[in-house]
């Protein structure tokens, strides 16, 4: 499986700003799950998007899908430091059950 | 979200031991639970699919041998990691598929092996 690319790598922002992270993928999908790692812990499952799916919501979170340009995107609101972590999508192809991840992206939210 | 654990959390042992980790789904039944490695900043890498009541399927290049995995029941898989070197030393971490058409995943809290 080829991994997707997630940008920025990095992001560094203060509190109570909006943080974007964008992920690309290489293959046609059936749905596109959004996880956040905190340093040293397991994933936490934030929201799965499907592919005929555009746009979804989940309390600060809105996820984007735009299939014909194989990519995503993960907008947190009103950032708190509490969301200080790392950030990876993961996408499953037609008939899989195969999780691909990308890169993935380390949120730093400042005080 | 769905609840999975994994035990230990960490450990540590000897060179040329043996090291069982186990992945639990508490409150619902996975017929097919995976197996994941991830090295310091860097993404998870699969490693092998386990499938309750079969052989596990292993990515290209993870030695089945070395990494064994059994799924004896609907909420349990172990991955035994044997004859461990200083290499095997990483953060391994499982996941269970909730069955639904949308396969969503849902991850343990992940194992620190440290081989000395």
């Amino acid at each position: 499986s080829q991994q997707g690319e997630e940008d920025p790598q990095a992001l560094s922002i203060q509190e109570g700003e909006n943080a974007t992270m964008n992920c690309s993928y290489k293959t046609s999908i059936n749905n596109l799950q959004w996880y956040r790692q905190n340093s040293g812990r397991g994933l936490v499952h934030l929201i799965l998007i499907r592919s005929n799916e555009r746009e979804k919501h989940s309390g600060r979170l809105r996820v984007t899908l735009d299939t014909s340009k194989k990519s995503s995107s993960l907008l947190i609101t009103a950032s708190r430091a509490a969301d200080t972590a790392s950030y990876f999508c993961a996408n499953s192809g037609a008939g899989s059950y195969q999780l691909t991840f990308g890169k993935g992206t380390k949120l730093s939210v400042i005080p | 979200g769905a609840v999975v654990s994994q035990h230990p959390s960490r450990v540590i042992c000897k060179s040329g031991t043996s090291v069982k980790i186990e992945c639990r789904s508490l409150d619902f039944q996975a017929t097919t639970m995976f197996w994941y490695r991830q090295f310091p900043k860097q993404s998870l890498m699969l490693m092998a699919t386990s499938n309750e009541g079969s052989k596990a399927t292993y990515e290209q290049g993870v030695e089945k041998d070395k990494f064994l995995i059994n799924h004896a029941s609907l909420t349990l898989s172990t991955l035994t990691v044997t004859s461990a070197h200083p290499e095997d030393s990483s953060f391994y971490i499982c996941s269970a598929r909730r069955p639904s058409s949308y396969n969503e995943q849902f991850f343990g809290p992940g194992t620190r092996l440290t081989v000395l």
